[in-house]
């Protein structure tokens, strides 16, 4: 069984400060880890991915996030953070478990203070 | 192109009526995703069809919970009777699958905001 624990549930951060949200995952089998971005009232979206490759992801709006297989971990981090980041971040998981099924975390709010 | 398109965006309804969302995925997309937000239980997926066909219902909460998926461009949720524990948002979801594989990104609609009173 896969799982994904996103290990704060809020974090507040001043405005150009650096910000990392923690997500470590379980999984007995090959992994394929996400980050998505749900801002208020709307649907989530696609921040990042990774697939397999270069442990370090780029995405959207500046974010990258860094896969360590070894502590079963995949961060997100973004050097300076603006006001317009301010959403709610879920990490997933999912895996060649035979099924299509992806699994969320319980999502970080991150809330930039001016 | 457009996204995944979710129908009503809010709804208000009083206890033991019945309820029914809908959803049209992204064109071309084979999978297709219902999910249900709540504060107290996060992101839950509901259900999953994989070209109409439902392929994982094991989220569904009870029997007053059914989906249907009657072609690739419509899927309908329907909660009956509806019960003020479901009040949540419902998000329908999809993905392609090109050479199979589950990395592939999940597109969400923008939700559709259930309460019943």
């Amino acid at each position: 069984a896969q799982s994904v624990t996103q290990l704060d549930s809020q974090v507040p951060v001043f405005e150009e400060a650096p910000v990392e949200l923690r997500c470590n995952y379980s999984s007995s089998v090959s992994v394929y880890l996400f980050w998505y971005v749900q801002y208020p009232n709307q649907g989530l979206q696609l921040l990042l991915k990774y697939l397999s490759g270069s442990t370090l992801v780029k995405g959207i709006n500046g974010f990258e996030a860094e896969f360590n297989k070894s502590q079963t971990s995949f961060h997100l981090r973004k050097p300076s953070v603006h006001i317009s980041d301010t959403a709610e971040y879920f990490c997933a998981v999912s895996g060649n478990t035979g099924g299509f099924k992806t699994i969320f975390g319980a999502g970080t709010r991150l809330f930039v203070k001016a | 192109d457009a996204g995944v398109i979710q129908s009503p965006r809010h709804e208000v309804t009083e206890m033991g009526q019945e309820v029914t969302l809908r959803c049209k995925p992204i064109s071309g997309h084979d999978y297709l995703f219902w999910y249900r937000q709540t504060m107290m239980r996060g992101l839950e997926l509901l259900i999953y069809f994989n070209n109409n066909v439902p392929i994982d219902d094991s989220g569904m909460p009870e029997d007053r919970f059914s989906a249907k998926m009657p072609n690739a461009s419509f899927s309908t949720l329907k909660i009956q009777p509806s019960e003020p524990r479901d009040s949540a948002v419902y998000f329908c979801a999809s993905s392609s699958s090109p050479g199979g594989g589950p990395g592939n990104t999940i597109y969400f609609g923008e939700g559709s905001w259930l309460t019943v009173v």
